[in-house]
């Protein structure tokens, strides 16, 4: 099993500009998840999804969409960048339900918005 | 609004040294506490936590929950240069399944 891949590892932008960070898993998890890590502020919510078709909001969602077609696939989409999105964008997965919520992370997208 | 804090910021010690983390929590509807450490790349998964009073161990590490004063410890022994990383408390506050909310982390440096 790969476990939870996100490409690319690293993406500069011009403010303005739209991009997606693509995030697939091989585990057939229900649950995905999109965080940001900025320093000093841990892990923040952006987007969950509970299943194909089912998204919500996280923490910090202003700026971001995301969509949920496949089991495997959970896009993000930075609609239109700001200096504010420079940060480091981790996707994550786990069962649901389940008795275990140990969320399985991806290696990271680092994103620069200049 | 759910909140977790973790203290200290950051940390330094000498290897050999014991360590405390601590995370305080309110949340509106406690699931689960999930301590992380996160080295260079994703962070990785070390303990959950849903009952009080019962401890966790791997190893070097354990960790315990209090649920009537709402904290978590994550003590570390003999502290070796591999565990210089940054520790990440999370809490699933049952509001969506796996949704979970972070502190702002623990630095911990190792010198040798």
């Amino acid at each position: 099993n790969a476990g939870v891949t996100q490409t690319p590892k690293f993406q500069v932008l011009k403010t303005g500009q739209s991009m997606t960070l693509q995030c697939a898993q091989d585990m057939n998890h229900e649950y995905m998840s999109w965080y940001r890590q900025d320093p000093g502020m841990g892990l923040r919510l952006i987007h969950y999804s509970v299943g194909a078709g089912i998204t919500d909001q996280g923490e910090v969602p202003n700026g971001y969409n995301v969509s949920r077609s496949t089991t495997e696939d959970f896009p993000l989409r930075l609609l239109s960048a700001a200096p504010s999105q420079t940060s480091v964008y981790f996707c994550a997965s786990s069962y649901w339900p389940s008795g275990s919520y140990e969320q399985y992370f991806g290696p990271g997208t680092r994103l620069t918005v200049t | 609004e759910d909140k977790v804090v973790q203290s200290p910021l950051s940390l330094v010690v000498h290897e050999g040294d014991t360590v405390t983390l601590n995370c305080s929590y309110e949340v509106t509807n406690f699931r689960s506490l999930l301590w992380y450490k996160q080295e260079k790349k994703a962070p990785t998964f070390l303990f959950m936590l849903t009952s009080s009073g019962i401890e966790k161990k791997s190893g070097r590490l354990s960790s315990i929950l209090d649920k009537k004063e709402l904290f978590s410890i994550l003590n570390i022994t003999a502290t070796q240069t591999g565990d210089s990383a940054i520790y990440l408390c999370a809490v699933d506050s049952g509001t969506s399944y796996g949704k979970l909310t972070f502190g702002q982390g623990t630095i911990l440096t190792v010198h040798p």
